[in-house]
Parts: C-alpha cells; structure tokens; sequence
C-alpha cells in the first residue's frame, strides 16, 4: 500500500540555523500538507500546496517557513532560522482528487532546537 | 479558538465492548469530517469519515454518527480489541479550505 514517507525523523539543531524537512507524498496525490504538532498540543495546520504553489497557510506560516516541490516526488518544509519553540512533530500529509478529502500523513520529523 | 473539541481526554473499555468517543464542532461551515487514530511516535492514520449530507457512514469495526443540528459526532467501534489502544482524533474541514482542524484527541485504552 503507498505510504508518505518523511526523513530524517529526529533533526536535532542549534537555534538559528536552517533546516530542510523532506517528504516524499503519495506517488498520484495532487495535494500536500504540512502539521506540526507541539509535544502534550493540538496537531496545527501550517500550510497546504497544490498545482506547484501554496493553496493555503495558517498564521504560524510565517516568513522564516517555506515550502517547495522541487522534483516530481519531494516536498520539502524550509524553516530559515530556527527558534526554540519551533521544536515539534512536523508531518507531512497529501491527498488525492478533490472528491475524497482524507489526507495520508507520514510518521513525521522530530524537530529539537537546542 | 477550539473549533473542535475532544471533551475526554482519556477513555477506558473492556476488550469486546462497544468503544464510543465523542467530538463537538462550533463551526456549521464545516462539511466533512474525519477521525484518525494514532500511536506514539508515529503519524496519524486514516480511519472513516463522514460528509455533512450524511448522518452515518460505517466501515467494518467502526461507525461514525453525525447529528448537524447537535454539533456533534461519534465514533463507534465494536467489539473493540487490544490494538485500537491509542490516542483518536477527530478533524474537520470547510468547503474549499482543505486545512483539516484537528481535536485535542482522546486516548483510548482496551483493558484485556
């Protein structure tokens, strides 16, 4: 059965630096999601993506995040500068055609800034 | 702003019983429902869902109820079996805004 996969899964950094989190969403999906869910919280949305660009972005989707689909099968999450409260589970999620909104999500990143 | 809430944090049931937990909206935009299950450490994974034009969708094991003018749905799961131990959430989307907005999640545990 297809399946989102995401890597690395924990990501340890030093706050400031960049970090680029990778998905490879479901090969025939159409569209991409990114979540982060802050230890003992509420999953968030952070962004969703179709026909190669950003359909959406919540108020947490600030200028330090950005998304891109750089091949035919990636989806990457760039945040610029991490802060310490940037650190959470991030998941990446896609869907298929517009009739069906169920979202496959991936095991997600473990983000730590240190 | 909890749009959608998970009131019980935690639930226990004895394996073969009926499983129910619970999920209140305050949107009435929202038109399509869904309820995951996770485990720790992993990602959250698809279980049923339910449109607004629905009262009831069912799929093996598990049933989801929708009462619009309550606000409210259900996920049944009968009999309910050692595995379904693991945190349910409940997820809701509007119209064209495909962003799901997720519950608090509820935690079940199945006691042998």
């Amino acid at each position: 059965e297809p399946e989102v996969t995401q890597t690395p899964s924990h990501q340890v950094t030093q706050m400031g630096q960049e970090v680029i989190l990778r998905c490879v969403p479901i090969s025939n999906h159409l569209y991409f999601y990114w979540y982060r869910q802050i230890l003992g919280q509420k999953v968030e949305f952070l962004v969703s993506f179709y026909n190669n660009e950003i359909s959406e972005k919540s108020e947490i989707f600030d200028d330090q995040f950005s998304v891109e689909r750089p091949d035919g099968s990636n989806f990457t999450l760039k945040i610029r500068s991490t802060k310490l409260e940037d650190s959470a589970m991030y998941f990446c999620a896609s869907r298929g055609t517009s009739g069906r909104r169920e979202q496959y999500f991936g095991p997600g990143t473990r983000l730590t800034v240190t | 702003d909890q749009q959608v809430k998970q009131n019980s944090p935690s639930l226990s049931v004895q394996e073969g019983r009926i499983s129910i937990l619970n999920c209140d909206y305050t949107n009435s935009m929202f038109d399509y429902f869904l309820w995951y299950k996770k485990y720790p450490a992993e990602g959250p994974t698809f279980l049923i869902s339910i449109s607004s034009i629905k009262d009831k969708n069912e799929d093996g094991r598990f049933t989801v109820f929708l009462n619009k003018s309550a606000k409210h749905l259900s996920l049944h799961i009968v009999p309910s079996q050692p595995g379904d131990s693991a945190v349910y959430f409940c997820a809701a989307s509007e119209g064209s805004n495909y962003q799901l907005i997720w519950g608090a999640g509820t935690k079940l545990i199945i006691k042998p």
